[in-house]
């Protein structure tokens, strides 16, 4: 299984950008980037995903680098609802199942 | 409509018991599974199913036996109770078996063995 690497945990103030990084030296070609999310208390939820180029939605966007290796979670304005453990995970779409790491504790100050 | 509900949400039992956790979508998913989180936080693939099918099946001590009557439902049965099965269990959906759409979770089971 390809590995992710993310910080233990990042700490933002309300309403400003949080960048949330993850690095995939060992990614593949088929490989998809996954981002989920966990708050308090509750199951995961899907963020977004992408496999070569950014991508945005009503949630987030995610910024991939050219090589691949590594990409960037962008919350555009973070609020105190988004603080959550986020995911970073590696999968194809050959009916692999996601592989959770131990994500990125994010503290959201007010 | 809660999308993917699981029941019952805490979960107290002794050593040596039997106990099922249920899980039902409402979101016409082909595909279900069972996640364990443990106390360090991380949540491991225990089984999933297609359409009513076993796919896979983790390396999963044989006292949790997944039963998937339709495939809106996965229950999940566990044997002879011990302490370290204590954690949340996370039911999951997806539309497909290569779950390209994402999954998405039920709120969890805490079960905790006294």
């Amino acid at each position: 299984d390809a590995k992710t690497t993310q910080p233990n945990s990042m700490e933002s103030n309300e309403e400003e950008p949080v960048h949330l990084p993850c690095n995939h030296s060992t990614i593949s070609g088929t490989d998809y980037i996954h981002w989920y999310r966990q708050l308090p208390s509750q199951g995961p939820e899907y963020v977004i995903h992408g496999l070569t180029s950014n991508v945005n939605n009503r949630m987030a966007s995610l910024a991939i680098a050219e090589d691949r290796k590594s990409s960037t979670l962008i919350l555009h304005r973070a609020t105190l609802r988004d603080a959550a453990v986020y995911y970073c995970i590696l999968r194809d779409n050959y009916g692999q199942n996601f592989v959770f790491g131990p994500g990125t504790r994010l503290s959201v100050l007010p | 409509d809660t999308a993917v509900s699981q029941t019952p949400k805490y979960l107290v039992t002794q050593m040596g018991n039997d106990k099922s956790i249920k899980c039902e979508q409402n979101l016409g998913h082909d595909t279900m599974y069972w996640y364990k989180q443990d106390s360090k936080k991380f949540l491991k693939i225990m089984f999933s199913y297609n359409n009513k099918e076993l796919i896979i099946n983790e390396t999963v001590p044989n006292r949790f036996s997944p039963k998937s009557p339709d495939k809106a439902h996965l229950n999940l049965h566990i044997n002879s109770l011990e302490l370290g099965d204590s954690a949340v269990y996370f039911c999951a959906s997806s539309s497909t078996w290569t779950g390209d759409y994402g999954y998405t979770f039920g709120s969890g089971t805490r079960l905790t063995v006294v």
